[in-house]
Formats: C-alpha cells, structure tokens, sequence
C-alpha cells in the first residue's frame, strides 16, 4: 500500500508569515496533485506536478516535486488568512488508476 | 452540469438501515470516483468505475457496500445495515480520464444513530 505522509498535520502563523508543507512517500508516484478543503466543501485542486524536479508557481503558492517523484513540498509565502484551510497532497498510483491522499495539513492564519 | 453533485448533502440514519448516495458527475467525465473522509482525516478510497465499469473496487470496507453506474452518467453508493463506524463525509469525484485533476462534489455528510 503506498502512504503519503504530510507533515506538519495542524500549522497556526501570522498573517504575512511564510510557511512549507511537506509530503513524503517512499513509493514513486507518476504525478502529485495538491488540494486545498474548505469545511463543508469538497477539494479543489491547485495544481498537478508531473515531471521530477518541476516547480510551479500559483501566485503566492510555489510547488516542487522531488527528483526522485518521491515527495513534494508547498511553501506560502505573506500567508493571508484566506489561505486559512485543510492542504492534501494526493499521488497518482503508476500501477492503478486513483490518487492515494495524505492526511492532510489544517493550516489557520491568523490576521 | 457545470459541476459534480452529490445528494443528498446530508443524511441521518438509525442504525441498520440501508442508505443510498447519489453522484452526478461531470458530463463527458468517464472516470468516477468514491472517497470517505472521517472527522479531521484525509480521503480514504473505495472504489474506482471507468465507464460503467469498476476496475478497483479495492478499497470498499465490507461487503455491505456496493456500488454501481449507469453508463458514464449517475452512481450510486449503497451501504447495507449501516453501523456507527459508518459515520463519515463521503465524496464523489470524476475527471476526464487518467492523469487529470479530479472535480469533487460537496459530498454527503452521513451520521449513522
């Protein structure tokens, strides 16, 4: 089975702080997807990373997918409270067709 | 539609009854997917369908649950005899076909009493 750990689980800053969220795996996934969940919501995808050592950029949000297409990372930068949710980062099995979730990372800013 | 809708949005059941959840996905989005979340946890999968079809069921707890599609419209997940460890958000999701982002619907909240 593979597991996705996300580390830290719960994370509480001040508005205009930075912050990283990280997401391990010792399996290799052949994409990485990240999601943000808001209560009484489902996810709602932010971004899909597919090749190793890609970074992408989603305004104050930059991605990385590990060389290894192992782990990744979400760093924030001036969190503002609106970033204020539950972040699951979510891999695509090589062998079968579904996405495996962490268990995601309850991230509060507060102003 | 415009997006994934799931009914209904909530659902309290006593214990021992049977419950169906409905999902309409997106037109034209072959692959479907059910996930469960429990309180403050990350998404548990149950099953998978491509098409009509459930290629991985794997992830279904029991065989109280079952689910099926009409073609590459509607699904429905049932679960038999509900019990208190039943209680949970359940979320639907499809997308285009592999390798694509996942649309969720808002999910169906079920308290099982």
């Amino acid at each position: 089975t593979q597991l996705l750990e996300q580390s830290p689980q719960f994370l509480s800053i001040q508005e205009g702080e930075n912050l990283t969220v990280y997401c391990n795996s010792s399996s290799v996934f052949s994409s990485l997807q990240w999601y943000r969940q808001e209560p009484g919501e489902g996810p709602v995808l932010l971004v899909t990373v597919v090749t190793g050592g890609e970074v992408k950029k989603l305004k104050r949000l930059t991605f990385q997918f590990g060389d290894a297409r192992k782990d990744s990372s979400l760093h924030i930068t001036a969190a503002q409270p609106g970033d204020t949710g539950l972040y699951l980062c979510a891999g695509e099995d090589q062998g079968a067709q579904k996405l495996v979730f962490g268990q995601g990372t309850r991230l509060t800013i507060n102003p | 539609g415009a997006g994934v809708s799931q009914s209904p949005s909530n659902k309290v059941t006593e214990k021992g009854k049977d419950v169906e959840l409905r999902c309409d996905p997106i037109s034209g989005h072959t692959a479907l997917y059910w996930y469960r979340q429990r309180l403050g946890q990350g998404l548990e999968f149950l099953i998978y369908f491509q098409g009509n079809s459930a290629p991985d069921k794997s992830g279904l707890p029991s065989d109280r649950f079952s689910a099926e599609r009409t073609g590459e419209s509607v699904s429905t997940l049932t679960i038999q005899r509900t019990q208190q460890e039943d209680s949970a958000v359940y979320l639907c999701a499809s997308s285009p076909s592999r390798g694509f982002g996942y649309t969720f619907g808002s999910g169906t909240r079920l308290t099982v009493v």
